[in-house]
């Protein structure tokens, strides 16, 4: 069976610094990944998608960036994190060509 | 952009209650999903809809495609303290390899005893 794993699961980090969160997916192959954020009280917003690897597509401008370095593992990254980076982050992975997505537990930044 | 509203905002009920939420859109969809988050999760796949006018269960869930393709409602029966979470629903238009699938803001679901 398919499994998600997305680390670390809580991180507090200062204005300024650095961010890695990674996300890995065990079972499948060539899946489909994305990174979406839940601000505080709302919905669900797409960050970054990929379909294969060194493969990005950005939904929104942001001082986010995402990378895909090998076929079951993305990263989001950030050189300077701001204020309003704060959030749930949540990795997701779906088949090529599939309607649904299945969700990590989410990784939760504050930036402080 | 594409947006979704979703109705109620939140919900306090009495367990034993019957539940009904819903999403509607301003354009079409081909699929409808209904996610539950509890705290500190990810979402969970609850229901998945892929045909204009379908109405799928799952346990005490239902849920129903509109015909219009705009909109979609879920269904919690006899609800149980379990049930409380965040209810998302979730749209997808278009095709391709890359399912982007666009969010409610969330149904709060709180069960009394």
């Amino acid at each position: 069976s398919q499994t998600i794993h997305q680390w670390p699961a809580t991180l507090v980090q200062p204005v300024g610094s650095p961010l890695s969160l990674e996300c890995t997916v065990e079972g499948t192959s060539n899946p489909n990944l994305y990174w979406y954020r839940q601000a505080a009280g709302r919905g669900l917003q797409l960050l970054f998608y990929s379909v294969g690897i060194g493969q990005i597509s950005s939904e929104v401008p942001q001082n986010l960036s995402a990378s895909r370095p090998q076929d079951r593992q993305f990263i989001l990254s950030s050189k300077k994190l701001l204020l309003s980076d704060s959030g749930f982050y949540l990795c997701a992975w779906g088949h090529s060509g599939a309607n649904v997505l299945t969700f990590g537990a989410g990784s939760r930044l504050t930036v402080l | 952009g594409q947006q979704l509203n979703q109705s109620p905002q939140s919900m306090f009920i009495q367990e034993g209650e019957d539940v009904s939420m819903n999403c509607t859109s301003s354009s079409i969809f081909n699929t409808w999903l209904w996610y539950k988050q509890d705290p500190g999760e990810g979402p969970v796949l609850l229901i998945a809809l892929y045909k204009a006018g379908e109405l799928t269960s799952n346990g005490r869930l239902t849920a129903q495609f509109g015909i219009t393709r705009k909109d979609s409602f879920l269904n919690i029966s006899a609800s149980i303290p379990s049930d409380v979470g965040i209810y998302f629903c979730a749209g997808r238009s278009g095709t391709g390899t890359a399912s982007k699938l666009t969010f409610g803001t969330g149904t709060r679901l709180q069960v009394t005893l």
